[in-house]
């Protein structure tokens, strides 16, 4: 499978951007990239995705890098309810098989500071 | 408001007992799932549900059985549950074209 290497933690204090790093360097061409996040005692949440351009939502905004081998969540006016740990995953494009499973690494335990 | 509900929150049991855990969803997604995930751990992937009496078995099926009836409903059963099954549950739905899992809140189970 596919990997990627997060950070273990990363600090924050309230109303600061969060740049978020992921790393891919082995990720193939039909594979997106998600993040999810999850506070304890909850269920992963979905964030965002992205093939090859950038995107944005009401969440996040993620920057892909030009040859994929990295992206960055950027978390904008971040709050105490940030506070989780982000997943950054690869899952292939065709629906089905594999294409359907998502493999939660260890991710970035983002702290938040009042 | 998309949402997938997982009953019960919290289960006891014991060894040799059988242990029903239900999911539901609300969006009409077709693919339906069940992942454990225990302390330090990510997500492993018990079973997947493409639709309805459509179940495939993900990469920890041993020990687990799943039923789909109905669209918005995926239960998730323990044949003579085992201590090493005490996890947490999750349950997951999708559907194309984004494929965005969305989870429920998660079950945990407690098997002495």
């Amino acid at each position: 499978d596919a990997k990627t290497t997060q950070p273990d933690s990363m600090e924050s204090t309230e109303g600061e951007t969060v740049h978020l790093p992921c790393s891919h360097a082995t990720i193939s061409g039909n594979e997106y990239i998600y993040w999810y996040r999850q506070v304890p005692l909850q269920g992963p949440e979905y964030v965002t995705h992205g093939l090859q351009q950038n995107t944005t939502n009401s969440m996040a905004f993620l920057a892909i890098a030009s040859d994929r081998k990295s992206s960055t969540l950027i978390l904008t006016h971040v709050s105490l309810r940030d506070a989780a740990v982000y997943h950054c995953i690869l899952r292939a494009s065709y629906y089905g098989g594999s294409g359907n499973k998502l493999i939660f690494g260890t991710g970035t335990l983002l702290s938040v500071k009042p | 408001d998309m949402k997938v509900t997982q009953m019960p929150r919290y289960l006891i049991k014991r060894m040799g007992e059988n242990v029903l855990l239900e999911c539901g969803q609300d969006m009409s997604h077709e693919t339906m799932y069940w992942y454990r995930q225990d302390p330090g751990l990510g997500l492993q992937l018990i079973y997947i549900s493409y639709d309805v009496d459509s179940n495939s078995e993900g990469d920890i099926p041993k020990g687990y059985r799943v039923s789909r009836k109905k669209r918005e409903h995926f239960s998730l059963i323990l044949d003579s549950a085992k201590t090493n099954q005490t996890s947490v549950y999750f349950c997951a739905s999708s559907s194309p074209p984004a494929y965005e899992q969305y989870f429920g809140p998660g079950t945990r189970l407690t098997v002495l």
